[in-house]
This record gives structure tokens, C-alpha cells and sequence, in this order.
């Protein structure tokens, strides 16, 4: 099987800070995802990639980037963390195909900004 | 877009019964409703699924069921353990543009 691995596990920022989360995946999977987590809300899409170097926006997409520099890793950058900002951030990806469609998460990372 | 409605945001029931989490979607499009699971302080992984095909799909004590007239969806968790305590998360997606939709979870409590 597979493992999707998230760095840092935890991250403390400040405030206007620009804070860097990783994902690296070894299923081989061609679409891969970053969602934000709030407590106790659902997941928000912010970026997801179809393919290396392909980028598309999700629905919180303001105040982040992100980079697919290969098939095997996605980025995620924080542009200017908010100040009391707490969240977890999860990696996920996916191969897309006739029969199935399964996504595998990552164990997250947990940004809070003082 | 697709949005995906999860109707109840806690749900409790005691050991031995069941459990109904229920979902409603608006994309007459999409074709596939897989269900998660997120354990305490832990990460989301997949329990089952059910693609447009079919209206009902059984994997041990879970049961999910879909009725795409009404663009609705369910998962049946039948004799409920202790162990099934976790927020559960519907989901539903086309196969041709990759995004998946998730609802907002329900938080799903056993009580021995």
C-alpha cells in the first residue's frame, strides 16, 4: 500500500508570516488535493493538481499558493498566515478512473499562528 | 458546483442500534458518493462507496443508499459498537473532473 506524508506534523507561525506545508505521495496517483479542516467544520478545497506542474483552484484559493513540482509531491504555501489563525490542513490525492475514485488522506498538519 | 448537505451535525445512539447519516446533493451529474471516516485527532479514511449504477451497497454493518431521483444519500451503520464513535463525512464527485465535494460531517456518538 501506499502513504501520503504531510510536513510538518505541526506548525506555529506569526502573523504575516509566509509558511510552507509539503505533501509527498507514493501511490502514483495523478490528482492530489490540499484542504483546510476548521474544528468541527467540513473540508474546504483550497488548491488541487491533475497532473505535474497543473494547478487548479478550489474554493478557498485567497491567501494561498501551491506548487506541483512533480507527480509526487504537492506544496502548500500560506502567502500572510492570519494572526489566531488555528487549522489543519490535509493533503490528499487520487486516481480517477472507470471504477474508482478513492481519495487517501494524509495525517494533516497543524498550523496555529500567534 | 456541486454542494453536498449533510443533514445531521451530531447524531447519538446506544450500543446495538443503528445509526442513519443522511446527505442531499444538487449536481444531477455526479455519479459517485463515497462515505469517510474521522476518528479522534486522527485523519479521514475511506469506509464505502456507492456509484450511480446501483441503490443500495452492503459492506458488513454499513449500508449505504442512493436515490438519484431525489439526489439523496444515506449510510445505514447497523448493531453500532463503541468503536464506530467518529465524524463521518459524505462526499460526491463525477469521474470526469476530479473534484470531489464533501459535506460538513456528522459527528456520530455510541453510547455503551
Amino acid at each position: 500500500g501506499g502513504i501520503i506524508t504531510q510536513t510538518p506534523k505541526f506548525l506555529i507561525g506569526q502573523e504575516g508570516q509566509k509558511l510552507t506545508l509539503k505533501c509527498q505521495q507514493n501511490f502514483n496517483h495523478d490528482t492530489m488535493y490540499w484542504y483546510r479542516q476548521d474544528s468541527g467544520k467540513g473540508l474546504r478545497l483550497i488548491y488541487y493538481s491533475i497532473t505535474e506542474n497543473d494547478l487548479q483552484k478550489g474554493d478557498l484559493s485567497e491567501g494561498y499558493d501551491a506548487s506541483r513540482e512533480k507527480k509526487s509531491s504537492f506544496s502548500l504555501t500560506v502567502t500572510s498566515a492570519q494572526k489566531n489563525e488555528m487549522a489543519v490542513f490535509l493533503c490528499a490525492s487520487s486516481i480517477v478512473g472507470t471504477t474508482n475514485t478513492e481519495v487517501f488522506f494524509g495525517k494533516g498538519t497543524r498550523l496555529t499562528v500567534v | 458546483g456541486e454542494k453536498v448537505e449533510q443533514h445531521e451535525s451530531t447524531l447519538s445512539v446506544r450500543e446495538g442500534d443503528s445509526a442513519v447519516i443522511n446527505c442531499t446533493y444538487t449536481d444531477t451529474a455526479s455519479s459517485y458518493f463515497p462515505w469517510y471516516k474521522q476518528e479522534a485527532g486522527k485523519s479521514l479514511h475511506f469506509v464505502i462507496d456507492i456509484r450511480s449504477n446501483v441503490d443500495r451497497k452492503q459492506s458488513q454493518r454499513l449500508i449505504v443508499l442512493l436515490d438519484k431521483k431525489a439526489k439523496r444519500f444515506s449510510l445505514h451503520i447497523t448493531a453500532t459498537q463503541p468503536e464506530d464513535s467518529a465524524i463521518y463525512f459524505c462526499a460526491a464527485s463525477q469521474n470526469s473532473n476530479n473534484r470531489i465535494f464533501f459535506g460538513d460531517g456528522t459527528q456520530l456518538v455510541v453510547k455503551p
